[in-house]
């Protein structure tokens, strides 16, 4: 595609629910990553992707977050049992490669959790 | 006390003016540097990327590094309008893992009047 694209755009949840947000990165894109962007705290790394391996997870919240990459292509990030403080926009973004910093972002899913 | 710290403004100036953005850091591990801008509801884009302390001018653009005190700046020149938008600066550390790992300040809210 022309661009990474993220769905939903918008997601709203109850507490205690189950969210999957989904990312397709631009085509040849080797390299993958998640962040997310809370008001007051800026962007926070969560996960990256070279290929379909995850060589740092480490900023991941808690063991209710986890991502997974099939194919070299498109990534789930799952968010079990949300909470109220996972509500933010998580952007997704993409690049050539490990070393490449022109990262492209997606334009994020809102997650409201209620 | 955060890694990267930036005056999260906002910052109001008129069309033409001279825009200095900032960002500190305090881990002294940190060799890339970054400047994205990011629209209102939209993913951040890569505006000026840095490796080494001095300037890189592109455009009307120039990112500044002191390694030395760990600070880097992000000048716009006759700035315009469609500059209104918050830049966010962010770096990281070389090799290993840490590729894809950004920290990113918190952003400054640029707000650029006619």
């Amino acid at each position: 595609g022309a661009g990474v694209s993220q769905s939903p755009s918008n997601k709203v949840t109850e507490k205690g629910k189950d969210v999957e947000l989904r990312c397709d990165p631009i085509s040849g894109h080797t390299a993958l990553y998640w962040y997310r962007q809370s008001l007051g705290q800026g962007l926070e790394f969560l996960i990256y992707f070279q290929g379909n391996s995850a060589p740092d997870k480490s900023g991941l919240p808690s063991d209710r977050f986890s991502a997974e990459r099939t194919g070299g292509s498109v990534s789930t990030l799952t968010i079990q049992r949300t909470q109220q403080e996972d509500s933010a926009v998580y952007l997704c973004a993409s690049s050539k490669g490990s070393g490449n910093e022109k990262l492209f972002f997606g334009s994020g899913t809102q997650l409201s959790v209620l | 006390q955060k890694e990267v710290e930036q005056d999260p403004g906002p910052l109001s100036v008129p069309e033409g003016a001279i825009v200095s953005l900032n960002c500190t850091y305090s881990n002294s591990a940190f060799q890339y540097f970054m400047w994205y801008r990011q629209y209102s509801r939209k993913g951040p884009e890569l505006l000026m990327y840095t490796y080494s302390s001095g300037n890189k001018e592109d455009g009307r653009f120039t990112a500044q590094v002191d390694k030395s005190s760990k600070y880097i700046s992000l000048f716009i020149r006759d700035s315009q309008p469609s500059d209104s938008a918050t830049y966010l600066c962010a770096m990281r550390s070389a090799g290993g893992t840490s590729y894809g790992k950004l920290t990113f300040g918190q952003g400054t809210i640029l707000t650029v009047h006619p």
